[in-house]
């Protein structure tokens, strides 16, 4: 089952801070980050496993709530390089490593 | 370190015809992934290898795309024939046994006409 983000997109301006929601109908394993500007691959920002342990970014911070299935991607003082899509990705068992990749949301940093 | 480099960056066909793309994964990741994403989308899991082994191929149209990884390195997936709902970008990842952080290549941009 894909994972739901939200907001769809954001617009924001430099300095401003942003929060990106990721919301799973399963009990997950781990959440993946990625951020994927226009006609680019996917890059990794930050992994979040069940139990606590991250890894990671060490400008963007994130969080997961196991018992609700969500997590949250924060976004602070934002730079014109934030803009691009965001995706979560969701795995539900370790060692299968089959990720599963939200809808995405749209960021846009202004001057 | 080399990344995950992948080809052809762009290719047009139609219907019907046939197509291949190209992986290879940054040395030494043992698992290699197949991703479809349509403009607007997130990535969607085709198919993931860890060495020369199909892991999970639950979503890949088997009647008509295949994919192989020989000799557990690099890995080729094929179309035939394409449709027009074909039309994506098809990303390759690679990630170690160990770390599950996926790296992506540039990725082949499909257009079927």
């Amino acid at each position: 089952q894909q994972p739901v983000q939200s907001p769809q997109a954001v617009i924001l301006r430099e300095g401003e801070d942003a929060v990106i929601n990721c919301s799973s109908s399963k009990a997950l394993y781990s959440v993946h980050w990625y951020r994927q500007k226009h006609g680019e691959a996917p890059v990794f920002l930050m992994i979040l496993l069940k139990g606590g342990e991250q890894k990671g970014h060490d400008k963007i911070s994130a969080s997961f709530n196991e018992k609700k299935q969500q997590s949250s991607l924060y976004l602070t003082a934002s730079q014109l390089s934030y803009s691009g899509t965001y995706f979560c990705g969701t795995e539900i068992s370790g060692g299968y490593q089959k990720v599963t990749f939200g809808t995405g949301t749209k960021l846009q940093v202004i001057p | 370190e080399a990344g995950v480099a992948q080809s052809p960056r762009y290719k047009i066909i139609e219907k019907r015809q046939s197509v291949a793309f190209w992986c290879n994964p940054i040395s030494g990741h043992a698992t290699l992934y197949w991703y479809q994403q349509i403009l607007g989308q997130g990535p969607k899991l085709l198919i993931q290898f860890q060495n020369n082994g199909v892991v999970d191929d639950s979503q890949l149209p088997k009647d008509r795309f295949s994919a192989e990884r020989l000799k557990g390195v690099d890995s080729t997936l094929k179309i035939q024939p394409a449709k027009l709902e074909d039309s994506a970008v098809y990303l390759c990842a690679s990630s170690q046994v160990t770390e599950n952080i996926q790296y992506f290549g540039a990725g082949t941009r499909l257009s079927v006409l």
